[in-house]
């Protein structure tokens, strides 16, 4: 069975400073890898996603991560955060069944 | 382009009614997914529907039940509601099945 974990279940972290949220994630199969975001009180909004090709994957909002097979990875990075960047951040896997498996979710929080 | 609308935003019920929830999807997806998010469990999948067919089913008591109609827009219901119901609960609807999902703002649901 897949599963996803997120190491950090907060990071607090000081704007325009760099960041890293952690997602490892276990499975026997081929995933396709995905990271949300979630303000209060919205749904979740895609931020990036590797389905194949470069482990480099760009998003919005001047998120990346990289795919890693070997450690089995999808850290999120962003080289300088903002204070709007304060929200819940969630890795997911999904496989050929394509249903999303999501982690628990890191809450960023960004301080002034 | 409307994106994914879930109706009604907030819902109070009482612990034995049932409830029955409404999804819209993006025009021309035709693949609807449901996922329950709770503070204790997370985000868990509940069930996706495709051109009316239930094509994939979370692990969750018969009292969760969904379907979708020709038009693509979804309903879920849940029956003989309990306390630990109480969720915001996440509709996200997709072109075709394994490409990107795109979710709505949910509804929450209170239990009383």
């Amino acid at each position: 069975a897949q599963s996803v974990t997120q190491l950090d279940s907060q990071v607090p972290v000081f704007e325009e400073a760099p960041v890293e949220l952690r997602c490892n994630y276990s499975s026997s199969v081929s995933v396709y890898l995905f990271w949300y975001v979630q303000y209060p009180n919205q749904g979740l909004q895609l931020l990036l996603k590797y389905l194949s090709g470069s482990t480099l994957v760009k998003g919005i909002n001047g998120f990346e991560a990289e795919f890693n097979k070997s450690q089995t990875s999808f850290h999120l990075r962003k080289p300088s955060v903002h204070i709007s960047d304060t929200a819940e951040y969630f890795c997911a896997v999904s496989d050929s069944s394509y249903k999303l498996i999501f982690g628990s979710g890191t809450r960023l929080l960004v301080r002034p | 382009k409307a994106g994914v609308t879930q109706t009604p935003r907030y819902l109070i019920k009482t612990r034995g009614q049932q409830v029955t929830l409404s999804c819209s999807p993006i025009s021309g997806h035709r693949s609807v997914s449901w996922y329950q998010q709770t503070p204790g469990q997370g985000l868990q999948f509940l069930f996706e529907y495709f051109s009316e067919t239930q094509r994939n089913k979370g692990n969750f008591p018969g009292r969760f039940s969904g379907r979708q109609f020709s038009n693509s827009r979804s309903e879920m219901n849940v029956s003989t509601l309990e306390l630990g119901d109480s969720a915001l609960y996440l509709c996200a609807s997709s072109k075709e099945v394994g490409t990107e999902a795109f979710f709505g703002q949910g509804t929450r649901l209170t239990v009383v």
